[in-house]
């Protein structure tokens, strides 16, 4: 039953690091989202992808790289990290696109930049 | 730019009171709305509503969608400590280029006290 599973769920990095944050989700969902949740701003959209091979900006996506290389996984990634990507970060998916259908979250995955 | 505006950010009740969180929007291509409650670790679904006027109920949690005037409201009734949680809401939106997604309100946090 495991739905969304994120990798790792924590980590600290230095200012410069990179790093990727793995989604992976075994429900066969075209659509994957990853966001980051800051305290008093609720979720925004960093990237998405409506398919394998495919992905979109969304509302935050400076610093971000994503890739969708096979439909299960969708990377994050952090090339040079900044404080101000402290983060936590929640992948999620849904099954079928047109603007409906519930999300599936993952667990999340907190991030701190020192 | 597609908007989503909840209010109250915050809310301290008691036990047994009746609670409403409040959901607007200013967004093009609005497909759905949906309400999500997040506690420790990830969001958890609770409502999706499409259409207008129609109401969703899930035990002392209610919903309504109104499109004409653009806002949604969840109700909560006979609060419990166990109800104390963020509230998210979203909305689906299509659009034209890159599909589907999901933009959220920064949140309520409702906190219910014995």
């Amino acid at each position: 039953n495991a739905g969304v599973t994120q990798t790792p769920k924590f980590r600290v990095l230095k200012t410069g690091q990179s790093m990727t944050l793995l989604c992976a989700q075994d429900m066969n969902h075209e659509y994957m989202y990853w966001y980051r949740q800051d305290p008093g701003m609720g979720l925004r959209l960093i990237h998405y992808s409506v398919g394998e091979g495919t992905t979109a900006k969304g509302e935050v996506p400076d610093g971000y790289n994503v890739s969708r290389l096979k439909k299960q996984n969708f990377l994050l990634g952090l090339e040079s990290a900044a404080p101000s990507q402290t983060s936590v970060y929640f992948c999620a998916s849904r099954p079928t696109g047109g603007g409906t259908g519930e999300l599936f979250f993952g667990e999340g995955s907190r991030l701190t930049v020192l | 730019e597609d908007k989503v505006v909840q209010s109250p950010l915050s809310l301290v009740v008691h036990e047994g009171d009746t609670v409403t969180l409040n959901c607007s929007y200013e967004v093009t291509n609005f497909r759905s709305l949906l309400w999500y409650k997040q506690e420790k670790k990830a969001p958890t679904f609770l409502f999706m509503l499409t259409s207008s006027g129609i109401e969703k109920k899930s035990g002392r949690l209610s919903s309504i969608l109104d499109k004409k005037e653009l806002f949604s409201i969840l109700n909560i009734t006979a609060t419990q400590t166990g109800d104390s949680a963020i509230y998210l809401c979203a909305v689906g939106l299509l659009k034209e280029t890159s599909g589907s997604r999901l933009t959220f309100g920064e949140g309520t946090q409702l906190t219910v006290n014995p």
